[in-house]
């Protein structure tokens, strides 16, 4: 069967510091990989999505990076965060072609 | 662009009975996925029930069923039998058919407070 595993679960971050989280899927091959985030306990906003190892697509404008450097594992870096860079972070993963997703269980993300 | 839109900040059902979420959303497209994802107090995303567009019959999932209405764009997710592991966060989404090329995005509606009373 197929897993994804995310972490942190919690990781507290001053201003200005770099960020890495990992997120890793077992049991599948050439996934979708996705990145989410949820602020303030509300709706989801996709941030990235990849297709394949080296290919990423960024949906909207921000602080924050991502890299595929394997063909299961997604990464989500930030050189320098930013307040505005607290929140939920998920991410999740979906055969090609598939309609469903899969979520990991999160990273509670807090910038002070 | 498509929008998911959940009228419903909060609702409230008491144990063993019956409550309806809803769910509207805007597009252009004729084939599309709709879900409803359920999210307890643990964060976790769970997928809840799934309907394809081109399929007139409405998905039903144990006490879970969806009143789907192409034509009005309408998805409400149904909770029949409501128990206490019910309440949870919902949230409606939208993935458009992607003719089965590599990927496909959910846009997500704003949620919806499910909280059921014993």
């Amino acid at each position: 069967s197929q897993t994804i595993h995310q972490w942190p679960a919690t990781l507290v971050q001053p201003v200005g510091s770099p960020l890495s989280l990992e997120c890793t899927v077992e049991g599948t091959s050439n996934p979708n990989l996705y990145w989410y985030r949820q602020a303030a306990g509300r709706g989801l906003q996709l941030l990235f999505y990849s297709v394949g190892i080296g290919q990423i697509s960024s949906e909207v404008p921000q602080n924050l990076s991502a890299s595929r450097p394997q063909d299961r594992q997604f990464i989500l870096s930030s050189k320098k965060l930013l307040l505005s860079d607290s929140g939920f972070y998920l991410c999740a993963w979906s055969r090609q072609g598939g309609e469903k997703l899969f979520f990991g269980s999160g990273t509670q993300l807090s910038v002070l | 662009a498509q929008t998911v839109t959940q009228s419903q900040p909060e609702m409230s059902v008491q144990e063993a009975e019956t409550v309806t979420l809803s769910c509207t959303y805007d597009t252009s497209e004729s084939d599309y996925y709709l879900f409803w994802y359920k999210q307890p107090p643990s964060r976790q995303m769970i997928l809840v029930i799934r309907q394809e567009a081109y399929k007139q019959q409405n998905a039903t999932e144990n006490r879970f069923s969806v009143n789907f209405q192409k034509a009005a764009k309408s998805f409400s997710l149904k909770i029949s039998d409501s128990q206490l592991g019910d309440a949870a966060m919902y949230f409606c989404a939208y993935r458009p058919y992607d003719g089965g090329t590599s990927y496909g995005k959910l846009t997500f509606g704003q949620g919806t407070i499910l909280t059921v009373h014993p």
